[in-house]
């Protein structure tokens, strides 16, 4: 059974603290996406990785890093969270030109 | 950037059939998907197209006209497990997957 798992189901941090969203994937994708999802806006794209250590900022990459040491491994920083960081976080993977992206079951972060 | 756009809600009776539209421009095109999504649970897949045509699975239908930027998701003897949000995506590229905001559907009895 193929899976992508991310490190919490719920996260509470304080404005300022510096957080790390980890993602694992079994599948051997190059492919790695983070996403965040919140109300009437959908799932907006953060970073991508297509390979180790290679990374493409998304739509909206203010106030985030990547970093992609192993291929199975996606880690999201925070460098400095703030309360507009509070959302649900998607972690996802697929092959180049894959047909299905298989997504974690998200970690909702609320920063206070 | 990419430009995805479907409704944001839909309502209908169980056991009809509710047709969900897509429209998109994007500065490339590797594909379209569509996800469904229930409230608290991660999004799963349901159907992919890249060559223009109608894509049939079980009760589920994907269309897509690529000269268009127009796809949609036919869902068919609505259950209320159907009950969801179906999310619209392109793959603009083979590295990258770009969604819509969703749109919910609501099934009553």
């Amino acid at each position: 059974d193929v899976k992508v798992t991310q490190s919490s189901r719920y996260l509470v941090k304080r404005t300022g603290e510096k957080v790390f969203l980890e993602c694992v994937q079994d599948m051997d994708h190059e492919n790695m996406f983070w996403y965040r999802q919140d109300p009437g806006l959908g799932l907006r794209l953060i970073y991508f990785s297509y390979d180790v250590k290679m990374k493409e900022k998304g739509d909206i990459p203010e106030g985030y890093s990547v970093s992609r040491e192993k291929k199975e491994r996606f880690s999201l920083i925070l460098e400095s969270a703030s309360t507009n960081q509070t959302s649900m976080y998607l972690c996802a993977s697929r092959l180049p030109g894959g047909t299905e992206a298989f997504f974690g079951q998200g970690t909702r972060l609320t920063v206070v | 950037g990419q430009n995805i756009d479907q409704p944001t809600e839909m309502t209908a009776t169980e056991g009809a059939i509710v047709q969900i539209n897509c429209t998109y421009q994007t500065s490339g095109f590797n594909g379209l998907f569509w996800y469904q999504q229930h409230a608290g649970e991660a999004p799963t897949f349901l159907s992919y197209n890249v060559l223009d045509g109608l894509e049939e699975k079980g009760r589920f239908s994907s269309f897509l006209s690529r000269s268009k930027g127009y796809s949609y998701l036919l869902l068919k003897e609505l259950q209320m497990k159907d009950s969801a949000s179906y999310l619209c995506a392109v793959s603009p590229s083979d590295y990258k997957l770009s969604f819509g905001a969703g749109t919910t559907v609501t099934v009553r009895a």
